[in-house]
């Protein structure tokens, strides 16, 4: 069975902050891990995915994040946040020939002028 | 590149009607499945499809009904609609041969009154 828990279903920062949002995860088995943006009104977009290459992976928009196994977190980051990053957020894993994707509950981010 | 198509995107249905959501996707995809996104529960897995002919439950299969006659379709039926299925529904597809990535349609917005 897997889980994801989003610490913060509200995160607000000022723009050119660090932008971070927790994510942990889990899995018995093997994770593949992602995150999703979705701004108002319209569909999710993949900012990035964790396939077990690379822990530290880099995603569009200039956002990252690093799979941590020990801590089980895959937190995401981006060192400076822009007017447009504004929106939700969600973290999500599969794993092994699951066919299910597992969401957090989601984060949404503002950022203040 | 159309990805995965959604119809319609905004309906309002009375309580007791049924309706029929429509999803189509052109890139060969086997998986196909459909979520609901409610305020702070993040996306939740209605009903998902590995291939043609075969469906299972998800999460919240409830007062739904799919089918997979073909790869490219995967329509959603409220049976008897009621209030507690206002939500936004995505219909989602992917290939075993590209990391796990699901991608999805833009949305369908449905209010029951």
């Amino acid at each position: 069975a897997q889980s994801v828990t989003q610490l913060g279903s509200h995160v607000s920062v000022s723009e050119g902050a660090l932008v971070l949002l927790r994510c942990n995860y889990s899995s018995s088995v093997p994770p593949y891990l992602f995150w999703y943006v979705q701004y108002p009104n319209q569909g999710l977009q993949l900012l990035l995915k964790y396939t077990s290459a690379a822990t530290l992976v880099k995603g569009i928009n200039g956002f990252e994040a690093e799979f941590k196994k020990s801590e089980t977190s895959f937190h995401l980051t981006k060192p400076s946040a822009h007017m447009s990053d504004a929106a939700e957020y969600f973290c999500a894993v599969t794993g092994g020939g699951a066919q299910k994707l597992v969401f957090g509950q989601g984060t949404r981010l503002t950022i203040n002028p | 590149n159309a990805g995965v198509t959604q119809t319609p995107k905004f309906q309002v249905l009375k309580t007791g009607q049924s309706m029929t959501l429509q999803c189509a996707q052109d890139m060969n995809h086997e998986y196909m499945s459909w979520y609901r996104q409610d305020p702070g529960m993040g996306l939740r897995l209605i009903h998902y499809s590995v291939g043609a002919g075969i469906t299972d439950q998800g999460e919240v299969p409830n007062g739904y009904n799919v089918s997979r006659s073909t790869t490219e379709d995967f329509p959603l039926r409220l049976l008897s609609a009621a209030p507690s299925q206002t939500s936004v529904y995505f219909c989602a597809s992917k290939t075993a041969g590209d990391g796990n990535t699901i991608y999805f349609g833009e949305g369908s917005w449905l209010t029951v009154v």
